[in-house]
């Protein structure tokens, strides 16, 4: 079956200028994440969102970044103004919800968007 | 807060030897612990994860791992690794009810087997 799949695979950008990152995640995942990824430096969360709850933004590095989720399955990451500070491998996860413990079970990782920002 | 600690950054090994990758987190409830790994240019995939049950989790390729709840860890083991295991190895947490449900991740182990 389909993973998850992001857009575009890299993308090259002028600071100062805004990029928006897309994930579609796999059908029926109701937890969707969004992380950052820089060379030796693990997984940095993003934001989180959960069904109809509101996205839990305690990761965005600064008002530049933000996201939405449309429709409970596409999700789009924008990060306005670039700094040169934001080049990375963005990626993003989905998941199913264990139970009633609103935990997440395995989370489905995309192939990630680097950008780099000049 | 929960967080986790991979404690070797790189841990090199020959091809056929046993290895250990060690992980331990610290979390104020109850947790579900993973592993992944993420081999050379592509994404994330799950290696194996603790929910319930017996302590000793067996995944994919010949890795198991044991839950000390004592200890707060969870290493990951293989008794003969190949060459094709080289790669990131990334241990995370996330709480059972309460706590933070978003999985914290550690800073990831990469194993390098050489021939």
């Amino acid at each position: 079956g389909a993973g998850v799949s992001q857009s575009p695979s890299n993308k090259v950008t002028e600071k100062g200028k805004d990029v928006e990152l897309r994930c579609d995640p796999i059908s029926g995942h109701t937890a969707l994440y969004w992380y950052r990824q820089s060379l030796g430096q693990g997984l940095e969360f993003l934001i989180y969102f959960q069904g109809n709850s509101a996205p839990d933004k305690s990761g965005l590095p600064s008002d530049r970044f933000s996201a939405e989720r449309t429709g409970g399955s596409v999700s789009t990451l924008t990060i306005q103004r670039t700094q040169q500070e934001d080049s990375a491998v963005y990626l993003c996860a989905s998941s199913k919800i264990l139970g009633s413990s609103g935990s997440p079970d395995t989370q489905y990782f995309g192939p990630g968007t680097r950008l780099t920002v000049l | 807060a929960q967080s986790v600690t991979q404690l070797d950054s790189q841990v090199p090994v020959f091809e056929e030897a046993p290895v250990e990758l060690r992980c331990n987190y610290s979390s104020s409830v109850s947790v579900y612990l993973f592993w992944y790994v993420q081999y050379p240019n592509q994404g994330l995939q799950l290696l194996l994860k603790y929910l319930s049950g017996s302590t000793l989790v067996k995944g994919i390729n010949g890795f198991e791992a044991e839950f000390n709840k004592s200890q707060t860890s969870f290493h990951l083991r293989k008794p003969s690794v190949h060459i094709s295991d080289t790669a990131e190895y990334f241990c995370a947490v996330s709480g059972r009810s309460g706590g933070s449900y978003i999985p914290t991740f550690g800073r990831g182990t990469s194993l390098i087997v050489h021939p």
